[in-house]
């Protein structure tokens, strides 16, 4: 099967940067998604990746580490409107071509 | 259309009820998928289609769910003698051509489901 861990809440202020992790562990990995998820909204897509390393996209970046099992989002120059839940998802070759999501991370920044 | 659109919005209903929920894709995108997600919870996989067929439906709970997509655009996911348990938000997503690996999921507002 597959499982998927991220931390149920996190906590910054405004400015600060935050590192959201994500460890999974699946047969026939085949890429890792981050989404972005306001309240009452619907998910929308930050970053991918497939391949070991760090991808950069303006404030926010990621990383992975497949023979770790291991992402993080890194978030930085925090800004009140960062204040949602963030998805970590994995596509694997053992749940066809759906993306399986972990139960999401809450952060919360206060000024 | 711009962008995934889902009706109704919301929807309370009566336990034993059936229940129909609509999708209707970004234009031109082939794959769609059904999701579910519970307060506090990340979106939970039901169902995907690649144009008309459903490719995966290991996600659907039981034989009470079903959808369709018999144009390769709009879908209903369909709920018979719903359940307390069937609460929660029902989201819909497409993608251009079902390849995860070169371009994203967009989802729609999705459909909360209240059964009383």
């Amino acid at each position: 099967g597959q499982n998927i861990d991220q931390p149920t809440e996190m906590t910054a202020t405004e400015g600060a940067i935050v590192q959201i992790n994500c460890t999974y562990q699946t047969s026939g990995f085949n890429g890792l998604f981050w989404y972005q998820q306001h309240a009452g909204e619907a998910p929308t897509f930050l970053s991918y990746n497939v391949l070991d390393g760090l991808e950069e996209k303006g404030r926010f970046s990621s990383f992975l580490s497949r023979s770790k099992g291991y992402s993080y989002l890194l978030l930085k120059e925090l800004q009140m409107k960062d204040s949602a839940s963030y998805l970590c998802a994995v596509i694997s070759r053992q749940a066809g071509t759906a993306l399986i999501f972990g139960k999401g991370t809450t952060l919360s920044v206060s000024s | 259309g711009a962008g995934v659109s889902q009706t109704p919005s919301n929807k309370v209903t009566e336990k034993g009820k059936y229940v129909e929920l609509r999708c209707d894709p970004i234009s031109g995108h082939t794959a769609l998928y059904w999701y579910r997600q519970s307060l506090g919870q990340g979106p939970e996989f039901l169902i995907y289609f690649q144009g008309t067929g459903a490719a995966d439906d290991s996600g659907l709970p039981n034989d009470r769910f079903f959808a369709v997509r018999p144009e390769g655009s709009v879908s209903t996911l369909k709920i018979q003698r719903t359940e307390r348990g069937d609460s929660a938000v029902y989201l819909c997503a497409s993608s251009l051509n079902g390849q995860l690996g070169t371009g994203e999921l967009f989802f729609g507002e999705g459909s909360r489901l209240t059964v009383l």
